[in-house]
């Protein structure tokens, strides 16, 4: 399994673009990057998947460069519901690979 | 995507209690996992629960503190078992749709937060 690596912690305004990388140096061929939120006292809720290049989705856009090893989650114009911690996780979408959460960017939006 | 529903949503328990979870699902799925999440802390796997076979553990987590029950595709219960104080946490349970693509997307149940005094 693939390692990532974000940043612990974040802080941005409303309004603003923000941009959350993960690295991920060892990610394998057939591997999907995948982002989760997590508001305090719920589940983690899946946000957007993605292989290559870019994939937007009502909720946000992923950028992942041609060599893969990072990506970036990007929140359009956050608000102060966008608190929340986010993890990127890396792995093969079929059914045996287990799934495995790092310690995940907790994201604070100030107004 | 799946709807989960985790019972009981929180407990206070009482030291060397076991205390069972139970987790449905509105539709029929073959990979369930359970994961632990402590106070700030990240989630962490306890095992997988696939219909039919017995659960698959993860280092740091024995079947006899956490048995784990699956008897179909919709249901499963963890038990948290003899507990003590570092057992208080949320537990989380979650499934994947199994199909490729996306098989690896997670849907999760809102959490069961045990208390253990």
């Amino acid at each position: 399994l693939a390692k990532t690596t974000q940043p612990i912690s974040m802080d941005s305004y409303e309004g603003q673009e923000v941009n959350i990388t993960c690295s991920h140096n060892n990610i394998a061929t057939n591997d999907y990057i995948t982002w989760y939120q997590q508001f305090p006292s719920q589940g983690p809720r899946f946000i957007i998947q993605g292989y290559k290049t870019k994939v937007t989705n009502e909720v946000a856009s992923l950028f992942i460069p041609a060599d893969r090893k990072s990506s970036t989650l990007s929140l359009p114009r956050v608000s102060l519901s966008d608190t929340a911690v986010y993890y990127c996780l890396v792995g093969a979408p079929n059914r045996d690979d287990k799934i495995i959460f790092g310690k995940g960017t907790r994201l604070h939006i100030l107004p | 995507s799946a709807v989960i529903s985790q019972k009981p949503s929180r407990d206070i328990c009482q030291r060397g209690t076991s205390l069972t979870i139970q987790c449905q699902v509105d539709s029929q799925v073959t990979m369930m996992f359970w994961y632990r999440q402590q106070p700030g802390q990240s989630l962490t796997l306890i095992a997988t629960a696939n219909q039919g076979s017995e659960a698959t553990y993860e280092s740091g987590f024995v079947i006899d503190k956490f048995p784990i029950s699956r008897p179909n595709l919709t249901f499963s219960t963890l038990t948290v078992s003899n507990m003590s104080p570092e057992d208080s946490s949320i537990y989380l349970c979650s499934v994947a749709p199994g199909h490729d693509p996306g098989a690896n997307v997670l849907t999760f149940g809102a959490g069961s937060r045990l208390t253990v005094l």
